[in-house]
């Protein structure tokens, strides 16, 4: 069965170090996102992106954050410069590929860990 | 902006008991609606999805959600729960379309012998 993967699964940096972390998505999706899991709150959605694209931003995806598909394969969430509140788990999903209906189901890769000392 | 409501931080029950984890969602003219697992140390694993068409949905793990739009709810319930279980429920929901999902603050689902 077809699955997102994400690398590192763990991925520990120094605060004002750039970071970033990889995803590859189920092959025939065209939309792409990243979220975020803050240890003990909920998932927090930061960016989708389509065609190249960021299609939505939160007001957490600021000028430090940046997205790319630099490949066919891989989709990457860049932080120019960590700070000691960008830890957390970080989520990549991709939808969008087998039918109409296939646009709103979100398939989830297991997520980076990101430790900012 | 949507926003979902997980009242329930967790939820306490004995193994073969039955379960509902509540979710409530802030108005919509038309909302999908889904149940995400995530056992511990791993990702989100969809569990079921409102879409359209019969307010009653089944999922995986024999999980079943309601939806209701006059109460603007989507609760998950299992007849009877098992140890393995034991996890956190996130509801999540998103405008039609490829949309962002918003998350509730999710639920410990913790299941005893």
């Amino acid at each position: 069965e077809p699955e997102v993967t994400q690398t590192p699964s763990h991925q520990v940096t120094q605060m004002g170090q750039e970071v970033i972390l990889r995803c590859v998505p189920i092959s025939n999706h065209l939309y792409f996102y990243w979220y975020r899991q803050i240890l003990g709150q909920k998932v927090e959605f930061l960016v989708s992106f389509y065609n190249n694209e960021i299609s939505e931003k939160s007001e957490i995806f600021d000028d430090q954050f940046s997205v790319e598909r630099p490949d066919g394969s891989n989709f990457t969430l860049k932080i120019r410069s960590t700070k000691l509140e960008d830890s957390a788990m970080y989520f990549c999903a991709s939808s969008g590929g087998g039918g109409a209906a296939s646009y709103n189901e979100q398939f989830f890769g297991p997520g980076t860990r990101l430790t900012v000392l | 902006a949507q926003s979902v409501t997980q009242l329930d931080s967790q939820v306490p029950v004995f193994e073969e008991a039955p379960v509902e984890l509540r979710c409530n969602y802030s108005s919509s003219v038309s909302v999908y609606l889904f149940w995400y697992v995530q056992y511990p140390n791993q990702g989100l694993q969809l569990l079921l999805k409102y879409l359209s068409g019969s307010t009653l949905v089944k999922g995986i793990n024999g999980f079943e959600a309601e939806f209701n739009k006059s109460q603007t709810s989507f609760h998950l319930r299992k007849p009877s729960v098992h140890i393995s279980d034991t996890a956190e429920y996130f509801c999540a929901v998103s405008d039609k379309g490829f949309q962002k999902l918003v998350f509730g603050t999710g639920t410990r689902l913790l299941v005893s012998p």
